[in-house]
């Protein structure tokens, strides 16, 4: 089965300062890979995905994220962090179901950003 | 925001009564699922629907049931609650099976079991 995993539960960054929120994936095949952001009391609402091409990623809210197949990782990054960034962020990869064949979201366990002031 | 609304948003009842949850969309996708959002394990899949009447299990399936009528509607079903299954639940949409387009998600649904 396929999965990802984030491996920090908190990242504090200074407002103004880059931010880096990790996640790292294990798949048979070419993985397609995606990352929610979800503010409190609030769905998840998407951000970007990778299926294919560039490596690197861009998408809502200044944010982009870079494929590396050698490390196996897609990290989060913006290079300005503002303090309306401060959420929970979730990367997810495609899960095909044995039974089924169907294409279903596997998540990691989220990250929680705080950008300080 | 796509069209999700799930109801209650709130519930609280007692171990061992049936609670049925909503999940509404307007979008007129194909593709429905149901998760559960617990600290330490972000979000699992329940079940899941690719048409109506057509569903399957997900992850964590155990003590659930779902129903799709129709295209609009995809309802899960905790037949007897069990102080387990306090969580946060969620709904979400796709347009597409092939996992190369995003599920859209509605607001949640927090479900305490007492």
């Amino acid at each position: 089965a396929q999965s990802v995993a984030q491996p920090e539960d908190q990242v504090n960054v200074a407002e103004g300062n880059p931010l880096t929120v990790k996640c790292t994936y294990s798949v048979s095949g070419n993985p397609y890979l995606f990352w929610y952001v979800q503010y409190p009391n609030r769905g998840l609402q998407f951000l970007l995905k990778y299926i294919t091409g560039d490596n690197l990623v861009k998408g809502s809210y200044g944010f982009e994220a870079e494929f590396n197949k050698s490390q196996t990782s897609f990290h989060l990054k913006k290079p300005s962090a503002l303090v309306s960034d401060s959420a929970l962020y979730f990367c997810a990869v495609r899960d095909v179901s044995k039974s089924t064949g169907a294409n279903n979201l596997f998540f990691g366990t989220g990250t929680r950003l705080t950008v300080i002031p | 925001d796509a069209g999700i609304t799930q109801s209650p948003r709130h519930k609280v009842t007692e171990t061992g009564t049936p609670v049925t949850l909503r999940c509404h969309q307007t979008e007129n996708h194909r593709y429905m699922y149901w998760y559960r959002q617990d600290p330490g394990h972000g979000l699992r899949l329940i079940h899941y629907s690719y048409g109506v009447k057509d569903t399957d299990k997900g992850e964590v399936s155990d003590g659930y049931s779902v129903s799709r009528s129709k295209t609009e509607d995809f309802l899960l079903t905790l037949e007897s609650a069990t102080s387990s299954q306090t969580s946060v639940y969620f709904c979400a949409i796709s347009e597409s099976g092939q996992g190369n387009q995003p599920q859209h998600f509605g607001d949640g649904t927090r479900l305490s079991i007492l």
